[in-house]
């Protein structure tokens, strides 16, 4: 049972463009969503990662949103450039920063030139 | 700060034999995981450490998989004996607790034919 369900599972854009990536949950006990970027032959690295009391959170040209009631958070990648074309994972934990991450299926982004 | 090392990064096997993979944390890092991903898939986490103690293997197949973690610092993955199901990139990851999430390793790219 997956317990972070992720959308879409691949994506183009133009440079410039805003893919935006959906996640939903069912788990309200979980606490802490990150969000990984992960490069070929590479292993996830942390994004950007949003706690439930917050509804948005920017870093760069990554923003998270957070829906509490939804149970839904979202990424939205700014003025992307093709060096954000990577595979990016949600994920959720019950345990804040250190516990146990329950990640979704990914999303395949495209950045085209 | 180095980062999370792994050994191998490359390894391939016939079915029914067996394998291990080494992890080394970043240093002064207490919780060290081991998670599973198979392509096109999320990571899964097998089995986590906090310092030498296992705090969550729920989801590690103990009929074949053992992990250890000597002196609260290195880990060992195993898989004795392999399947082809088993084909999948195996990431180590260590975390602080201290708010900064997880950093992960490269992984082990293992492949059972």
């Amino acid at each position: 049972q997956q317990q972070v369900k992720q959308s879409p599972q691949s994506l183009i854009v133009q440079k410039g463009g805003i893919p935006i990536i959906n996640c939903a949950y069912e788990n309200t006990a979980f606490d802490y969503f990150p969000w990984y970027q992960q490069f070929p032959g590479k292993g996830p690295a942390l994004l950007i990662a949003i706690r439930p009391d917050v509804s948005e959170k920017k870093e760069g040209r990554f923003t998270i949103s957070f829906n509490k009631s939804a149970k839904q958070f979202s990424l939205h990648i700014m003025d992307s450039q093709p060096g954000d074309s990577a595979t990016y994972f949600c994920a959720a934990s019950k345990q804040g920063s250190w516990g146990k991450l329950q990640f979704g299926a990914g999303t395949q982004v495209v950045v085209t030139p | 700060e180095a980062g999370v090392a792994q050994s191998p990064r490359y390894k391939i096997i016939e079915k029914r034999q067996s394998v291990a993979f080494w992890c080394n944390p970043i240093s002064g890092h207490a919780t060290l995981y081991w998670y599973q991903q198979i392509l096109g898939q999320g990571p899964k986490l097998l089995i986590q450490f906090q310092n030498n103690g296992v705090v969550d293997d729920s989801q590690l197949p103990k009929d074949r998989f053992s992990a250890e973690r000597l002196k609260g610092v290195d880990s060992t993955l195993k898989i004795q004996p392999a399947k082809l199901e088993d084909s999948a990139v195996y990431l180590c990851a260590s975390s602080s607790g201290q708010g900064g999430g997880y950093t992960f390793g490269s992984g082990t790219r293992l492949t059972v034919v």
